[in-house]
């Protein structure tokens, strides 16, 4: 059973900061992985997907990294700004399916202004 | 991205009632899901809806439960039954679009069961 982990649970940085969010699954036999933001009681929002044969994607100030077969991918958020504040969560599907996603706990970022 | 929109936002409802949740999409889509995210937790998957028939449900979820329409390819409908406190979550619908691999989420429906 894929289990997906976010490291660490909680971060507060101080705007203008660049970080790291880290999220590592057990199974290494993914189709993709998406990166969401969640604000407090609200949906998700889809930042950036990576497809299994990719490395990284790039979105504005965001990159998103994936090493599948050491299970591990990472989000960087450069130059952060108050605005980032939310939880950031990964999630895989399996190998040859894009439907089930298996999401990880998430990440609470905080940036003070 | 498909505009992906749910009713209601959020609803309190007493222990032993059921509350049916809309999800409603502004174009056609290949899959939809129901998502439920219990206080504090990530997203645990309940089922695919399935346009004209029965809908597949993940280990832990089931019809009684949880029952689920898809009457076409925009709309899906779940229902929460005989509500208990434990039910209190919120509950999301996902989309995939045509060939497209990247889901989208709709904004929720926040449930209080009391």
């Amino acid at each position: 059973k894929q289990e997906v982990t976010q490291i660490p649970a909680a971060l507060s940085v101080p705007e203008g900061e660049n970080l790291v969010l880290n999220c590592s699954f057990t199974d290494s036999a993914i189709y993709n992985l998406q990166w969401f933001r969640q604000d407090p009681g609200k949906g998700l929002t889809s930042l950036l997907l990576i497809q299994s044969s990719q490395r990284e994607q790039t979105s504005g100030r965001l990159n998103a990294s994936l090493d599948k077969s050491s299970g591990r991918s990472t989000l960087y958020i450069a130059a952060s700004q108050p605005g980032d504040s939310a939880t950031y969560l990964c999630a895989v599907s399996k190998a040859g399916s894009a439907r089930q996603l298996t999401f990880g706990s998430g990440t609470q970022l905080t940036v003070l202004p | 991205s498909a505009v992906i929109s749910q009713k209601p936002s959020r609803d309190i409802c007493q222990r032993g009632t059921s509350l049916t949740i809309q999800c409603q999409v502004d174009s056609q889509v290949t899959m939809m899901f129901w998502y439920r995210q219990q206080p504090g937790q990530s997203l645990t998957l309940i089922a695919t809806a399935n346009q004209g028939s029965e809908a597949t449900y993940e280990s832990g979820f089931v019809i009684d439960k949880f029952p689920i329409s898809r009457p076409n390819l925009t709309f899906s409908t779940l229902t929460v039954s005989n509500m208990s406190p434990e039910d209190s979550s919120i509950y999301l619908c996902s989309v995939l679009q045509g060939n497209s691999i990247e889901q989208f989420f709709g904004p929720g429906t926040r449930l209080t069961v009391l």
